[in-house]
């Protein structure tokens, strides 16, 4: 059985611009998690998508947004990119909401 | 003061030790994550509890509802556990909050 899935793995933008991230949850997995990692402020969780529906959102900016597809693959687009959105984005899916999750290896975006 | 509070922040042991790591919180929660990191990224998922004890090979993990605290033991540790251990808990229909790590290196 595949994995959660992401991509792409290495990303390098500039200021200003805006990015999108792509996630293919474990194949059955209905529920699909974002969250951001970044050394000073470690794990931090961005939204929650349950049947194309966001069930929870963290406490980042409205340039931070995402969405779940009816095969329950997810993206997440940050616009209007500023460096310190330099970090690991990480999914991590599971059956429902609630369950263990099964992580990506995470997107690495860096911000010149 | 964090909502998720992991002690210690840096754990040196010896192969075959006894290691605890605790995790302390302060918000009502549905359940309590252990994860584990290794250099690279990559997150996997330990246990998820909302009561009780889980054991899972030479890893269990704990927790006391009534006191909002959680132990990860790993018994005959082995240089292949040195990790980045993570709290994390999904606060009553809500989000998820993360204790900041706990860094642990099993020397042979």
């Amino acid at each position: 059985k595949a994995g959660v899935t992401q991509t792409p793995r290495y990303l390098i933008k500039t200021r200003g611009q805006q990015v999108t991230l792509s996630c293919s949850p474990i194949s059955g997995h209905r529920s699909v998690s974002w969250y951001q990692q970044t050394p000073g402020q470690g794990l931090q969780f961005l939204f929650e998508y349950f049947s194309e529906t966001q069930r929870n959102k963290g406490n980042f900016p409205g340039r931070f947004s995402g969405r779940q597809f009816s095969n329950s693959r997810s993206e997440m687009n940050v616009s209007t990119l500023e460096l310190g959105d330099s970090a690991l984005y990480l999914c991590a899916s599971s059956l429902v909401s609630n369950q263990p999750q099964h992580f990506g290896d995470g997107t690495r975006l860096s911000i010149l | 003061k964090n909502e998720v509070e992991q002690s210690p922040q840096n754990l040196t042991a010896q192969e075959g030790e006894f290691i605890t790591i605790n995790c302390s919180y302060s918000v009502g929660i549905s359940a309590l994550h252990w994860l584990q990191q290794h250099p690279g990224g990559g997150i996997v998922s330990l246990f998820m509890l909302s009561s009780g004890k889980k054991k899972h090979g030479r890893l269990i993990a704990t927790i006391n509802i009534q006191e909002k605290h959680s132990s990860l033991h790993i018994t005959a540790s082995h240089p292949r556990d040195s990790a980045v251990y993570i709290c994390a808990v999904r606060v009553e229909g809500n989000d998820m909050r993360f204790g900041a790590g706990t860094r642990l290196t099993v020397k042979p």
